[in-house]
């Protein structure tokens, strides 16, 4: 049972390029969520989904783009990157059974020159 | 709107003294509360939740928070520290908009000092 994984671990990106960080749980979690880190505003919900085929915007969604083909995986995609994006990025999943705890990755620390 | 406040950037503490790491919350109805702690370069991981009954809640690493609903606060505690509980603590609340989303204060940073 791994959790919830995610890669890469490290990216480094020039403006305008596009990447797709993975997260994939194996929990069977129907809940999943994207949050970026930056120091001084704790966490931020970029998007979530709520089960195969369903996801939403957060507070901060503009830049990303996400789907979920499949309960494992919730791909966050950056369309054209930019230096505000430059931060850590947690993928989590969470479900009814445990009053929604959130199971977090291990982050991918994101920097865009 | 909903939210969590923690107003200490960092609390500094002795090994072996008392600490506490400070969380008030404003929500409308019953509140669901989190705490999460951050070690550096990892994910966040679950210390302990409320969602109801006794107001002191035990977790884990020997944490504890209590529950004060004429406060609003949700206070995190542990009665000697370790060295090794020096991280980024995170406290949150369940908010009910259809998705059971966590909103997060911005962060304690706890230093305990050997």
């Amino acid at each position: 049972n791994a959790g919830v994984t995610q890669t890469p671990k490290f990216q480094v990106l020039k403006t305008g390029q596009s990447m797709t960080l993975q997260c994939a749980q194996d929990m069977n979690h129907e809940y999943m969520s994207w949050y970026r880190q930056d120091p001084g505003m704790g966490l931020r919900l970029i998007h979530y989904s709520v089960g195969a085929g369903i996801t939403d915007q957060g507070e901060v969604p503009n830049g990303y783009n996400v789907s979920r083909s499949t309960t494992e995986d919730f791909p966050l995609r950056l369309l054209s990157a930019a230096p505000s994006q430059t931060s850590v990025y947690f993928c989590a999943s969470s479900s009814l059974e445990s009053s929604y705890e959130q199971y977090f990755g291990p982050g991918t620390r994101l920097t865009v020159t | 709107a909903q939210s969590v406040a923690q107003p200490e950037d960092q609390v500094n503490v002795a090994e072996g003294n008392p600490l506490t790491v400070k969380c008030t919350y404003s929500v409308s109805g019953n509140p669901y509360l989190f705490w999460y702690v951050q070690y550096p370069n990892r994910g966040l991981q679950f210390l302990l939740k409320y969602i109801t009954g006794d107001n002191l809640v035990k977790g884990s690493y020997g944490f504890e928070a209590e529950f004060n609903k004429s406060q609003t606060s949700f206070h995190l505690k542990k009665p000697s520290a370790l060295v090794s509980d020096s991280a980024l603590y995170f406290c949150a609340v369940r908010v009910n908009t259809g998705f059971q989303k966590l909103v997060f204060g911005t962060g304690t940073r706890l230093l305990v000092s050997p």
